[in-house]
């Protein structure tokens, strides 16, 4: 079983609308969990970062994150075409050292 | 401020052959990685330094060897190329705490036929 799971799609949604990310990893002692965007032929960037149970949000970007269930995803609200990207899902587990999942392609349609 | 900054962009090498792969960041930061990318595989760890004078193997170490040469520059090297590592390798950095992000470099896209 990969220690990082997602679902890799494609995901597609069209332009305004929610896009759900998600993510279930198999470490019980990870501590931090990361999105990362990746364009293609581009280098991930980060996207958010959640280390507490519940919600955060920044801007259109909401994680959120349930360690009971292993399970974290990524909400994007108003979706654009300018998201459309692989997500990667990072985990970091009890040794410090961050495990990706293999990522989720979204694309928005106009 | 270049960030990280990876060298060779592309390569192509035929089995068999060694190469280093360079990469120099910029930011101060005590962390460096290795990494590698394959379709439907997600970023793989090869090595990493956690700080200036110590290297770790990661998740796919065999076939590559490291060096942190100072602060600044970590570089990957093989030996003797495989088909296997065809791939694209991102070099990466972090302040090393658990809220620092991964600075990644633009990436080698490596060939080996």
């Amino acid at each position: 079983q990969k220690e990082v799971e997602q679902n890799s799609g494609p995901l597609s949604v069209p332009e305004g609308a929610i896009a759900s990310l998600n993510c279930t990893y198999s470490d019980r002692g990870s501590q931090s969990f990361f999105w990362y965007r990746q364009y293609s032929g581009k280098s991930p960037e980060l996207i958010m970062f959640i280390y507490s149970n519940g919600d955060k949000e920044d801007g259109r970007f909401t994680a959120q994150l349930n360690k009971a269930s292993q399970y974290v995803s990524l909400l994007i609200r108003d979706s654009q075409p300018s998201d459309s990207a692989t997500y990667l899902c990072a985990v970091s587990g009890s040794a410090r050292q961050l495990t990706f999942g293999s990522g989720t392609q979204l694309t928005v349609l106009p | 401020n270049a960030g990280v900054t990876q060298t060779p962009k592309f390569q192509v090498l035929k089995t068999g052959q060694s190469m280093t792969l360079q990469c120099a960041q910029d930011m101060n930061h005590n962390s460096m990685y290795w990494y590698r990318q394959d379709p439907g595989m997600g970023l793989r760890l090869i090595y990493y330094s956690a700080s200036e004078g110590t290297t770790d193997k990661g998740e796919v170490p065999n076939g590559y060897n490291v060096s942190r040469l100072n602060k600044r520059e970590f570089s990957l090297r093989l030996e003797s190329a495989a088909p296997s590592q065809t791939s694209v390798y991102f070099c990466a950095s972090s302040d090393g705490d658990r809220e620092a992000p991964l600075h990644f470099g633009n990436g080698t896209r490596l060939t080996v036929t």
